[in-house]
């Protein structure tokens, strides 16, 4: 069970646009914590895709954004490809266990 | 360019002590970021281990803090993991990753599978 919470699961067709929610509580983004999105093609390491809630590190796509409401996060991708197939992660500060991850959304192209 | 690279042994029996190593290039080890332990298991998510930092200070995960010891070889320029009286539920890959400012995991190794098992 982790403490961030996503959907399993997400799927779309190409060029369409799919989000990925990332809920969290009064102890992490609840208290304004930052939120950051990874990325992880299959078989490699996890890739920083949005940090500090909405910012793309240098080489990530446009097509990636992040947006915060509350206590949740939220990853969108536009224009959906099919290099997109991968699990995604969001991860916060917590004041009391430090660093959570949630337990990971895959995303399908149909 | 950061680059990250995790060494170890990839098999390891019960009740034993798993022992992993991160070189670190590209950055120093004293730099002002911290240097952090995650893992996956098999078909799971993301589980933060713990951290240091160049003085030594730590911080980690309350659910495995009994058996976890992070540390810094400054000499090395690289950070190691021991964990203790694994079992079978601690098999997965296990990564580096620099803790940039305490904010953002932004380099992480290629991971290093260990198994545990007899």
């Amino acid at each position: 069970q982790s403490v961030l919470t996503q959907p399993p699961s997400v799927s779309g067709a190409p060029g369409q646009r799919v989000t990925i929610s990332c809920t969290g509580s009064s102890s992490n983004i609840g208290a304004g914590y930052d939120v950051n999105w990874y990325q992880q093609l299959p078989g490699t390491a996890p890739k920083v895709l949005i940090y500090g809630n909405t910012n793309r590190p240098s080489g990530v796509p446009d097509r990636f954004s992040g947006s915060m409401s509350g206590a949740s996060a939220s990853l969108a991708i536009s224009g959906l490809q099919a290099e997109d197939e991968a699990d995604y992660f969001c991860q916060s500060y917590d004041s009391t266990l430090r660093v959570v991850f949630g337990g990971g959304t895959k995303v399908t192209v149909l | 360019q950061v680059q990250l690279q995790e060494s170890g042994p990839g098999l390891v029996k019960p009740s034993e002590t798993l022992s992993l190593s991160c070189a670190v290039s590209g950055d120093s080890i004293s730099s002002k970021n911290w240097w952090s332990w995650v893992r996956q298991a098999p078909g799971k998510g993301l589980e933060w281990i713990g951290e240091v930092f160049n003085s030594g200070k730590t911080y980690y995960n309350p659910s495995l803090k009994s058996r976890v010891t992070i540390s810094v070889d400054k000499s090395k320029n690289q950070f190691s993991l021991n964990l203790s009286s694994v079992t079978a539920a601690d098999t997965a890959v296990y990564y580096c990753a620099r803790y940039k400012s305490a904010d953002t995991f932004d380099y992480w190794g290629k991971g290093a599978l260990v198994i545990v098992s007899s």
